[in-house]
């Protein structure tokens, strides 16, 4: 069975800090792995996927994120949060060659100014 | 890039009554779509997918006949909530599987941009 978990329902960071978002997976197969973005009232916008490749992957407004097979994770960073980073961050898993896809309970990301 | 179109966004009914969500890939097609529900300060839920030309495959605790799902045409999807309750008022969002892009865009999920129902 395929389950994705985000530590910490709400993450509080001041404009300029680290962001950190942590998610691990459980899968019985290789998975592939997401993060989305969702703007109030909007869908869920791609940040970035790890298929195959690099473990580090890089997506759009500066985040990234380290595929770490040993550890089962696949966090999300920033090195320095912008007020319109505000948003809730959802981790997703696909598997059976992209057929379904399971998301974490989300991560509700503050910027502080 | 591709872009989902999710109509209504906002729809208000009354307990009883059937609504319909519409879900369209406008620049590519979309073999594959799904259907989530997402509660509030919770997940997205899979409720389905959707195989255009054929029948939808529900996840174990989805009432298919609640929650009748169409997928007619390589564009097109529809959910339709039936007889609809308040325990069914959510937000229902679509998506869609973009095999067919190249590079950075293949095989994601873009997803439309939701519909709030609300059951009087």
């Amino acid at each position: 069975a395929q389950s994705v978990t985000q530590l910490g329902s709400h993450v509080s960071v001041s404009e300029g800090a680290l962001v950190l978002l942590r998610c691990n997976y459980s899968s019985s197969v290789p998975p592939y792995l997401f993060w989305y973005v969702q703007y109030p009232n909007q869908g869920l916008q791609l940040l970035l996927k790890y298929t195959t490749g690099a473990t580090l992957v890089k997506g759009i407004n500066g985040f990234e994120a380290e595929f770490k097979k040993s550890e089962t994770s696949f966090h999300l960073t920033k090195p320095s949060a912008h007020m319109s980073d505000a948003a809730e961050y959802f981790c997703a898993v696909s598997v059976d060659n992209f057929n379904k896809f399971y998301f974490g309970s989300g991560t509700k990301l503050n910027v502080k100014p | 890039g591709a872009v989902v179109s999710q109509h209504p966004s906002r729809v208000i009914c009354k307990s009883g009554t059937s609504v319909k969500i519409e879900c369209r890939s406008l620049d590519f097609q979309a073999t594959t779509m799904f259907w989530y529900r997402q509660f509030p300060k919770k997940s997205l839920m899979l409720m389905a997918t959707s195989n255009e030309g054929s029948k939808a495959t529900y996840e174990q605790g989805v009432e298919k006949d609640k929650f009748l799902i169409n997928h007619a045409s390589l564009t097109l999807s529809t959910l339709t909530v039936t007889s609809a309750h308040p325990e069914d008022s959510s937000f229902y969002i679509c998506s869609a599987r973009t095999v067919l892009l190249a590079g950075a865009g293949a095989n994601v999920l873009t997803f439309g941009a939701g519909s709030r129902l609300t059951v009087l």
